[in-house]
Order: structure tokens, then sequence, then C-alpha cells
């Protein structure tokens, strides 16, 4: 397919453990976003890559949040020492440039914290 | 602060009952508003982006209309199929989305 592809799905944890999350963007997509979404809120910004650059971290709520996008496609969230509030949908978008563009999203991955 | 309002949280439909949604902003420097879709365990799908007062698009029976406070999502006719999440959001500095919460739209056979 064409869109966005995130895995896995759901992800079980139990608080502590270490989680990394996957985003393939669609192809030739310069800009990558993550956002996490709460149950019946709209999705939250996190971080921002331009290729392989990360332009923008400020959403990322803790030092234990970390994403990476070594060759500018392929995007990886990593969550340490998972905590119960980390419990939420991330969502990843890509788009062709810039935030002006429409963003494109996954259907996310659905983690739990137990 | 810049902000995204939705109204109402949640909206009951007749099939064939026409209605609004609203989205209200408070950003500087608009540069464009964006309306989603979003079904249950699915990523927000794009529907419209308007960017200038006064802009309006259509798809099927969904018009987004925009002022220089608010955007509307008109939905004429709705139909069963037509129910979900409708999200709007606006760029905030140069790269990410700040969403509102969303309208969940249920429409009744």
């Amino acid at each position: 397919g064409a869109g966005v592809s995130q895995s896995p799905r759901y992800k079980v944890a139990k608080r502590g453990q270490d989680v990394a999350l996957r985003c393939d963007p669609i192809s030739g997509h310069v800009s990558l976003f993550w956002y996490q979404q709460a149950l019946g809120q709209g999705p939250e910004f996190l971080t921002y890559f331009q290729n392989e650059a990360q332009l923008d971290k400020s959403g990322l709520p803790s030092d234990r949040f970390f994403a990476e996008r070594p060759e500018g496609s392929v995007s990886t969230l990593k969550i340490q020492r998972t905590q119960q509030e980390d419990s939420a949908v991330y969502l990843c978008a890509s788009s062709y440039q810039g935030s002006n563009q429409p963003q494109h999203f996954g259907d996310g991955t659905r983690l739990s914290i137990l | 602060e810049d902000q995204v309002t939705q109204s109402p949280e949640a909206l009951r439909l007749q099939e064939g009952e026409s209605s609004s949604l609203n989205c209200s902003y408070t950003v500087s420097g608009l540069r464009g508003l964006f309306w989603y879709r979003q079904d249950p365990g699915k990523g927000p799908e794009f529907l419209f982006t308007l960017y200038s007062a006064g802009e309006e698009k259509e798809k099927e029976r969904l018009k987004a209309t925009l002022t220089k406070k608010e955007s509307f999502l008109h939905i004429t006719a709705p139909k069963p199929e037509d129910s979900a999440t409708y999200l709007c959001a606006v760029p905030v500095g140069a790269r990410q989305l700040t969403f509102g919460s969303g309208t969940q739209l249920t429409v009744l056979p």
C-alpha cells in the first residue's frame, strides 16, 4: 500500500520496560511527525523530522522519549522505563514538505502499560 | 496561546438531517486549516485544507468553510457511514499541527 504504515498495531508492556514503535512513511515524503492521542482527545504533537534531521522535539513529554530517523525514511519512537501515563495511541504522519501540506496519518500503535 | 476549540463535543443526527460542526481558532497568522475524519481504531483521514477567509471546499455530503475566526463543516443529508469523529487542526510555528478535541458524529438510520 501507499499509506503510512505503523507497527506494531498494539503493544502491551509492563511498567519499567522499554518499547520501540515503528513508522514507515509514504515514499518521498520529507516531513515526518509523531503525535500522541489520548482517548477522546485530538492528537498532540511530539516531534518532527525533516529527512533525517530532528528539527523539533518540543512535544516529547520527558527524556524517556526518544525518536530517530537515521536514513530519512523509517522512524522509530522509543520510550524507556515506561510508566502507566504513557498509555495512549501513538500516531505517525508524513507530508511532502512542512506542516502547510496535508499530513497523512498511519493507524497508530495503541500502547498499554500495565 | 494558539488554541483550537471544536463544538459540539458530540452530535447525534437522524439520517438525512443536515447540520454543521464548528471549529474556532486563535492563531496569529493563519497558514491553513485542516479537517480530518477519524474512525474508531484508525488514524485521522485528511478531508480538506482551507487557506483563506471565504474559501469553501466540498466532498460528497461535506462542505467546509472558513472565516477569520472559525471554520464550519456542513454535513448535508448525512448517512450512517458519515458517523465518525471530525477533527480540525491548524499549523503552529513551522511544523506541527494543533488539533481540537473533535466532534463525535453519530448518524442514526
